[in-house]
């Protein structure tokens, strides 16, 4: 079974409005954290936003604010104020427990076209 | 330098070449990653390495050959490799084990194997 799921495999948005990006994950650990990328067609993954399993408030980073809902298993992504530079594969990814190695899973990407 | 660089970017080879890539950290993280990226496919991990000992090796075939000689840098030895293997191969350091595991990417090496 996929451990992350985007269900999205391309979006449009217009310039400055906002768009969510959906991601749900499964685990049976209780601690995991929840990353965004971003993959511009240049290919390297830029890290976007973090979330812990723990943490109580949805994680913001500038334009970029994660949708976190625990019972769910979901953890979207919210880009405001869309801007043409935003346009990219967008990957969401996580992380198991605290082991001798921070593997991540990522899920499949949404790729996200941002038009003028 | 800032970041994760590598090197090469583009790479063409044949079927009977030996190449390397190459993967170099400044970030004075202790952990370090290969992974491959092919079309329609989730990231996938290949080598994790952590203060310089391979830890993980994802049945990874053995015509790829990691290396670490030491927490900055990291190599991906290719010798007789398949068209299936032409790919995206990005490399990846995170801080010590624990903590959030945010893993910082380099630009990666697009490689096209004919």
């Amino acid at each position: 079974a996929q451990k992350i799921t985007q269900t999205q495999p391309g979006m449009f948005v217009q310039e400055k409005e906002a768009v969510t990006l959906d991601c749900t994950y499964d685990t049976s650990d209780p601690s995991y954290g929840l990353f965004w990328y971003k993959q511009p067609s240049s290919g390297e993954m830029i890290f976007l936003i973090y979330q812990g399993s723990y943490d109580q408030q949805n994680a913001t980073e500038g334009r970029y604010s994660l949708n976190f809902q625990k019972a769910r298993k979901s953890a979207n992504l919210v880009i405001s104020a869309s801007q043409l530079g935003d346009s990219a594969m967008y990957f969401c990814a996580m992380r198991e427990g605290r082991g001798a190695t921070n593997k991540l899973i990522f899920g499949t990407g949404t790729l996200l076209a941002v038009q003028p | 330098e800032t970041g994760v660089t590598q090197t090469p970017r583009h790479l063409v080879m044949g079927m009977t070449n030996k190449k390397s890539l190459k993967c170099e950290q400044h970030l004075g993280h202790n952990a370090m990653y290969w992974y491959k990226q092919s079309a329609k496919k989730p990231l996938e991990l290949m080598f994790v390495y952590s203060l310089e000992e391979r830890v993980e090796n994802n049945s990874v075939p053995s015509r790829f050959s990691p290396e670490c000689p030491n927490s900055s840098h990291l190599f991906l030895h290719l010798h007789t490799l398949q068209p299936e293997d032409s790919a995206l191969y990005l490399c990846a350091s995170s801080p010590s084990p624990g903590g959030r595991g945010t893993q910082y990417f380099g630009p990666g090496t697009r490689l096209l194997v004919l």
